[in-house]
């Protein structure tokens, strides 16, 4: 099941904050979050595991509510260079479960 | 640089053609992941190997196929292709399998367009 994102884009002014948002249904071991420029491949900001804590990066931060199968990702004062479309791959707890199902992603655009 | 190679990075063919695609995964990781991005729906997950075995698949339709060799590189065949099968073709890697600990490096991916 392909997790759900929102908002499904967002618009911002440099300096101003935004948070994404990644559902599951099913039960979560992690959640992975990536970054990714028009024309270039996904790249990895950060993982947070089950019975983790809320991870940091910069200015980029994210948490994660294994109860409600929900993961979160905080962008402060933004820069232009966080433009790009946010995607949270989400890995679920169960044998035989190996690989990241991606949600649709969020656009951001960060604007002068 | 990732680390992660892909080739070619555009591909253009007919319907019904047959192509593939290559991966190196990044020095020292066993994990291959192919996903295939349109612009509708996103990274879908097609298939992965660990260490030269397929361990899991995904909505990989019956007329593509995947392999890793020895030395841990893959391919990605696809066959009989439809207008519908273009799309960006990315190859990631990680270290492990089984695990999600370990973030995955993703190539530059390949350009696929069936005319």
């Amino acid at each position: 099941q392909q997790p759900v994102q929102s908002p499904q884009a967002v618009i911002l002014r440099e300096g101003e904050d935004a948070v994404i948002n990644c559902s599951s249904s099913k039960a979560l071991y992690s959640v992975h979050w990536y970054r990714q420029k028009h024309g270039e491949a996904p790249v990895f900001l950060m993982i947070l595991l089950k019975g983790g804590e809320q991870k940091g990066h910069d200015k980029i931060s994210a948490s994660f509510n294994e109860k409600k199968q929900q993961s979160s990702l905080y962008l402060t004062a933004s820069q232009l260079s966080y433009s790009g479309t946010y995607f949270c791959g989400t890995h679920h707890s169960g044998a035989g479960s190996y690989q990241l199902t991606f949600g649709k992603g969020t656009k951001l655009s960060v604007i002068p | 640089d990732s680390g992660v190679t892909q080739t070619p990075k555009h591909l253009i063919t007919a319907t019904g053609q047959r192509v593939t695609l290559r991966c190196s995964p990044r020095s020292g990781d066993l994990s291959v992941y192919w996903y295939q991005q349109s612009l509708d729906q996103g990274l879908q997950f097609l298939i992965q190997y660990y260490n030269g075995e397929e361990r899991a698949k995904g909505n990989i339709l019956e007329r593509f196929s995947a392999q890793q060799f020895p030395d841990l590189h893959s391919e990605l065949n696809l066959s009989s292709l439809e207008l519908g099968d273009s799309a960006l073709y990315f190859c990631a890697s990680s270290p492990l399998t089984g695990t999600s600990n370990y973030g995955y490096t993703f190539g530059s991916g390949t350009r696929l367009t069936v005319v």
